[in-house]
């Protein structure tokens, strides 16, 4: 149980074009979920905190009109990468947050990642 | 930053040995998990201790943790060559938004 899934699982655009990703939890419902960025050989960055019905709340330094993000559903959140340029080319994670999962405390489950190449 | 750092950056061991990977963090945590992460893949939740644990087995892990050092360490025993992953720290924002902060990772190899 507890599967995150994204799509798609690598992406290659043209710099200017917008870029959907979708991230889902197939068997349970998050009300919170987590877009993170992740250069080659570096750590996970969060970049913002998606919550189901209402604005996503963005860390430092992350342009939120330039990520688009929508909790549309308790299962569903999506990234929009508008106007994509070489430089957002990176891995990007989402997670979801399960209440009261895993040892009885909230858990993070992670979906499997989406590489985006923009040319 | 919460974020944690991890040493050693890199490990290389021999198929069977042990391998010890430490993580050190800033601020007070309710738990500490670790993740583990191949290459180019997402992320799989290993283990979660709790602050008012010391010592945590699950099957070849042993995590241990010290928050008086606020520093964590993830013991993989007999490890094998399907262990080569990267392994990550992550420490919950205690601001009550329920983000993950992330180590920097240590890149274990195993060699067959």
């Amino acid at each position: 149980g507890a599967v995150v899934s994204q799509h798609p699982s690598w992406v290659i655009c043209k710099s200017g074009t917008s870029v959907k990703i979708e991230c889902r939890s197939l068997d349970f419902q998050a009300t919170t979920m987590f877009w993170y960025r992740q250069f080659p050989k570096q750590s996970l960055m969060l970049m913002a905190t998606s919550n189901e019905g209402s604005k996503a709340t963005y860390e430092q330094g992350v342009e939120k009109d330039k990520f688009l993000i929508n909790h549309a559903s308790l299962t569903l959140s999506t990234l929009t990468v508008t106007s994509a340029h070489p430089e957002d080319s990176s891995f990007y994670i989402c997670s979801a947050r399960l209440a009261g999962g895993l040892y009885g405390t909230d858990t993070q489950y992670f979906g499997p990642g989406t590489r985006l190449t923009v040319l | 930053s919460q974020q944690g750092e991890e040493d050693p950056q890199a490990l290389s061991i021999q198929e069977g040995e042990n391998a010890t990977m430490n993580c050190s963090y800033k601020t007070s945590i309710n738990n500490l998990q670790w993740y583990r992460q191949n290459s180019g893949r997402g992320l799989v939740h290993l283990i979660l201790i709790r602050s008012n644990e010391r010592e945590k087995h699950s099957g070849r892990l042993r995590v241990t943790l010290d928050t008086s050092k606020k520093s964590s360490s993830l013991l993989i025993t007999a490890s094998r060559a399907a262990d080569t992953a990267s392994y990550f720290c992550a420490t919950p924002d205690q601001t009550g938004a329920n983000n993950l902060f992330f180590g920097t990772g240590t890149r274990l190899t195993v060699i067959p």
